[in-house]
């Protein structure tokens, strides 16, 4: 049974600062993987789909990357403003062609 | 098109009670999908529709709730003789089974149940 990890849970970072949001799974046959931004009290919004052939996509300041053998995707964060600050969720499309997610990370950014 | 809708936002009700969700998906979009979120999880997978067929349901999906999507369009969700473990946010996604088939999300319906 596929099962997502997200480490941290929550993190608090000064504005400005560049960081990293990890997502763990643990069967590696997965269609692709995606990162999605959830605001409070709201629905969720995709970020960034990675198709299992690729390694990498970016969208402006945003980085994710795919290591499917390991079992890992991380989601880097460049110049972070404190407007980032939201739940960040990874789900993976398994051979189901489900979407199991994982349970966020919740970033703060302080001004 | 402005998106994945649902309504109600916000619901409250009395255990016991039947409840209704209304989702309309993106127009063009011919899959739609209900997922469940309980605070600082992960959404859960409840059922999906193609066009107007139900192809899938979880197993968390119990005999009480029932889900339709009559002509393809908007969809409903129900639940019936609500309890409080039912109390949860209540998510829609619609998406076109082409290319990447990216899930595009309404603002959900959040449930309390007392």
């Amino acid at each position: 049974k596929q099962e997502v990890t997200q480490i941290p849970a929550a993190l608090s970072v000064p504005e400005g600062e560049n960081l990293v949001l990890n997502c763990s799974f643990t069967d590696s046959a997965i269609y692709n993987l995606q990162w999605f931004r959830q605001d409070p009290g709201k629905g969720l919004t995709s970020l960034l789909l990675i198709q299992s052939s690729q390694r990498e996509q970016t969208s402006g300041r945003l980085n994710a990357s795919l290591d499917k053998s390991s079992g890992r995707s991380t989601l880097y964060i460049a110049a972070s403003q404190p407007g980032d600050s939201a739940t960040y969720l990874c789900a993976v499309k398994d051979s189901n062609y489900q979407l199991i997610w994982g349970a966020g990370t919740k970033l703060i950014i302080k001004p | 098109d402005t998106g994945v809708s649902q309504d109600p936002r916000h619901k409250i009700t009395k255990r016991g009670q039947n409840v209704t969700f209304r989702c309309d998906p993106i127009s063009e979009h011919n899959r739609l999908y209900w997922y469940r979120q309980t605070l600082g999880q992960g959404p859960e997978f409840l059922t999906y529709f193609q066009n107007e067929a139900q192809l899938e349901k979880s197993r968390l999906l119990s005999d009480r709730f029932s889900a339709e999507r009559p002509k393809g369009s908007f969809s409903t969700l129900e639940i019936q003789r609500t309890e409080q473990g039912d109390s949860a946010m209540y998510l829609c996604a619609s998406s076109l089974v082409q290319g990447r088939e990216t899930q595009y999300f309404g603002p959900g319906t959040r449930l309390l149940v007392l």
